[in-house]
């Protein structure tokens, strides 16, 4: 079956430690993408990376930090500089990144809490 | 990237059609009209697109105005499993950028 897996779906971490979600994709797609998703609200772009080695930050970049050494992963680490972690944390993935419309394909999700 | 506005939330009978409006009155002639929805916890699923003309699949139909600055998601035959969040989007062609507002939230009645 392909699609993106995210794992684990929930986690739990201490404040002040640094935890990374994984997020793997077996579609081939060359861009990859993290959002943050408070309650009640929309999604908000973290990072997002267009080919591998090479990402950029999106609108929230700060307290995160990124990696894509292979085309399939982009694991996303929350560091304790993310003043307020406690979110739902999605990937997702496009075909290419810049092809004339190209639809993001979500994964489930990790539910992150920070006690 | 245009703003699209959406009511906060519909409620729609087992069996009728949910009609979901969007409004994207600031729309470019280059920015296409994307519907996801998301159930409760879980990850954001495509359901159609479009840019001038209406559009079908095994989902939804999409139905755009002629001055393109409002659409609406058509579901055929309201399901309870339809339940979920309803996002409007305006994509700029050949961008990465989705900005997502709060969505609809659609309650199928039984």
């Amino acid at each position: 079956d392909g699609g993106i897996t995210q794992s684990p779906k929930y986690l739990f971490r201490k404040e002040g430690q640094n935890v990374t979600l994984s997020c793997e994709q077996n579609l081939n797609h060359d861009a990859m993408y993290w959002y943050r998703q408070d309650p009640g609200q929309g999604l908000r772009l973290i990072y997002y990376s267009q080919i591998v080695n090479d990402f950029q930050k999106g609108d929230i970049a700060e307290g995160y930090s990124v990696s894509r050494e292979k085309k399939e992963s982009f694991p996303l680490t929350v560091t304790s500089a993310q003043k307020n972690p406690t979110a739902f944390y999605l990937c997702a993935s496009t075909a290419t990144a810049r092809s004339q419309t190209d639809t993001q394909y979500f994964g489930p999700g990790t539910r992150l809490t920070v006690l | 990237d245009a703003k699209t506005t959406q009511p906060t939330s519909m409620d729609c009978a087992e069996g009728r059609a949910a009609n979901l409006p969007c409004n994207h009155s600031t729309i470019s002639g280059n920015e296409y009209v994307y519907w996801y929805r998301q159930i409760h916890s879980q990850g954001p699923q495509y359901i159609i697109h479009g840019l001038k003309n209406n559009e079908t699949n095994e989902m939804a139909s999409l139905i755009i105005t002629e001055d393109r600055k409002s659409s609406t998601l058509i579901l055929p035959h309201a399901t309870l499993r339809d339940t979920a969040v309803y996002y409007c989007i305006a994509v700029l062609s050949g961008t990465y950028k989705y900005i997502f507002g709060t969505g609809t939230r659609l309650k199928v009645l039984a």
